[in-house]
């Protein structure tokens, strides 16, 4: 089965502490891209990167960090240095310039 | 800076009526413009991919056309049923920019 998965669907942050999104994708895809969601607003690009051990910060990349070891993998961390974090996160891959797959997206709460 | 417009935010209509669905863009130096479905407290789905030398492509019931000189784009539902229910969004990818850049969609009702 070829896709793009994300886990966990549902995530909860304390007050300070750091959590970690992760996602998968095994369309061979070169590039892959960390967007959040807010009612009303759209989609808002976090991060991307386009190979392996590179990446680029988006629009919004204050609080987050991530990482591209591996051309499969992708994983998100929300810092506690991010004061709103409460949103629905969706991760994508594609080759470069052409169509972006989206995974089920994984919404993290604030306790 | 590329802005992403979708007009109507919010449409309900019959089940069985043809509609159409607004997005224009501030940049017309577009690479290409997508259209994408998502359900509620999902992921995206794409529905059709417009390169910008094209004006416009089809699947099924679903017609997107593109006219980059003038940046807009329409997304046409012929016969709408219950199932087509779902928010809409159009982005625009920008060579320069490597990046997509979101509408903030439509959200369509089609009732029974």
């Amino acid at each position: 089965d070829g896709g793009i998965t994300q886990s966990p669907k549902y995530l909860f942050r304390k007050e300070g502490q750091n959590v970690t999104l992760s996602c998968e994708q095994n369309l061979n895809h070169d590039a892959m891209y960390w967007y959040r969601q807010d009612p009303g607003q759209g989609l808002r690009l976090i991060y991307y990167s386009q190979i392996v051990n590179d990446f680029q910060k988006g629009d919004i990349a204050e609080g987050y960090s991530v990482s591209r070891e591996k051309k499969e993998s992708f994983p998100l961390t929300v810092t506690s240095a991010q004061k709103n974090p409460t949103a629905f996160y969706l991760c994508a891959s594609s080759m470069v310039g052409e169509t972006q797959y989206f995974g089920p997206g994984t919404r993290l709460l604030v306790l | 800076k590329q802005e992403v417009t979708q007009i109507p935010a919010a449409l309900s209509v019959p089940e069985g009526e043809n509609l159409v669905l607004n997005c224009s863009f501030t940049d017309s130096a577009i690479y290409n413009l997508q259209w994408f479905r998502q359900d509620p407290g999902k992921g995206l789905t794409s529905l059709l991919l417009i390169q910008s030398s094209q004006r416009e492509q089809t699947s099924g019931r679903l017609n997107a056309s593109l006219d980059k000189s003038s940046g807009r784009s329409t997304l046409y539902i012929a016969a709408s049923q219950p199932g087509d229910s779902a928010t809409y969004l159009c982005a625009v990818y920008g060579g320069a920019t490597n990046k997509l850049i979101f509408g903030t969609g439509t959200l369509l009702a089609v009732q029974p």
